[in-house]
């Protein structure tokens, strides 16, 4: 079965530089959650997206941004990169209708030196 | 608002013994309650679900877990434990009404010990 796929899978950037995530939901689920996993940390919810538009907004810092487009898929863009801002960076999509779990993706590791 | 205690951080037990994980929530609405693990490096995976009707739930590797919901509580458990099941989990929480938001509780580090 489909899954919820996420690129990349690691990224490595500089401090002050941008980084975008990608995530491309299961066909058919119209909804995208985002979660930040620091070193030993629980998944801490950012942003999510129903149908296009911002559903719910978390500890989301204000240099991040992000979308969902008309193929339902979402980026986060991530500017002026902080040492702190490494982490695993997860994606989940689950259908509104069915209203069930959240499914996630394997994660982006980014890493910010 | 929901929110989700796992009251240990880390459980060190011995394979083949029986475990334990605790989870209790806080919600003042219906909930779906979730376990999920993490192996090392590696993403989430949804291990099992309470959406409604049974409250004992099982999992395809042997867990299982109990919504209980007098003691707003879903401990996940195991009868017998092996290596492979060494691994971070979470205990999460999500209210039942439209596509709301998944939390997650701090984890709790399972280790085995031959």
């Amino acid at each position: 079965a489909a899954g919820v796929i996420q690129s990349p899978r690691h990224l490595i950037k500089e401090k002050r530089e941008t980084a975008t995530l990608k995530c491309y939901p299961i066909p058919r689920h119209d909804t995208v959650y985002w979660y930040q996993q620091g070193p030993g940390q629980d998944p801490q919810f950012l942003i999510s997206f129903y149908e296009k538009m911002q559903s719910d907004k978390g500890s989301i810092p204000d240099r991040f941004s992000a979308q969902q487009f008309s193929d339902y898929h979402s980026e986060l863009n991530m500017s002026s990169l902080e040492l702190g801002d490494s982490a695993l960076y997860f994606c989940a999509s689950s259908n509104r209708v069915l209203n069930t779990e959240a499914f996630f993706g394997q994660g982006t590791r980014l890493t910010v030196v | 608002a929901q929110s989700v205690t796992q009251l240990d951080s880390q459980v060190p037990v011995f394979e083949e013994a029986p475990v334990e994980l605790r989870c209790n929530y806080s919600s003042s609405v219906s909930v779906y309650l979730f376990w999920y693990v993490q192996y090392p490096n590696q993403g989430l995976q949804l291990l099992l679900k309470y959406l409604s009707g049974s409250t004992l739930v099982e999992s395809i590797n042997g867990f299982e877990a109990e919504f209980n919901k007098s003691q707003t509580s879903f401990h996940l458990r195991k009868p017998s434990v092996h290596i492979s099941d060494t691994a971070e989990y979470f205990c999460a929480v999500k209210a039942s009404s439209s596509a709301s938001k998944i939390i997650f509780g701090s984890g709790t580090r399972l280790s085995i010990r031959p």
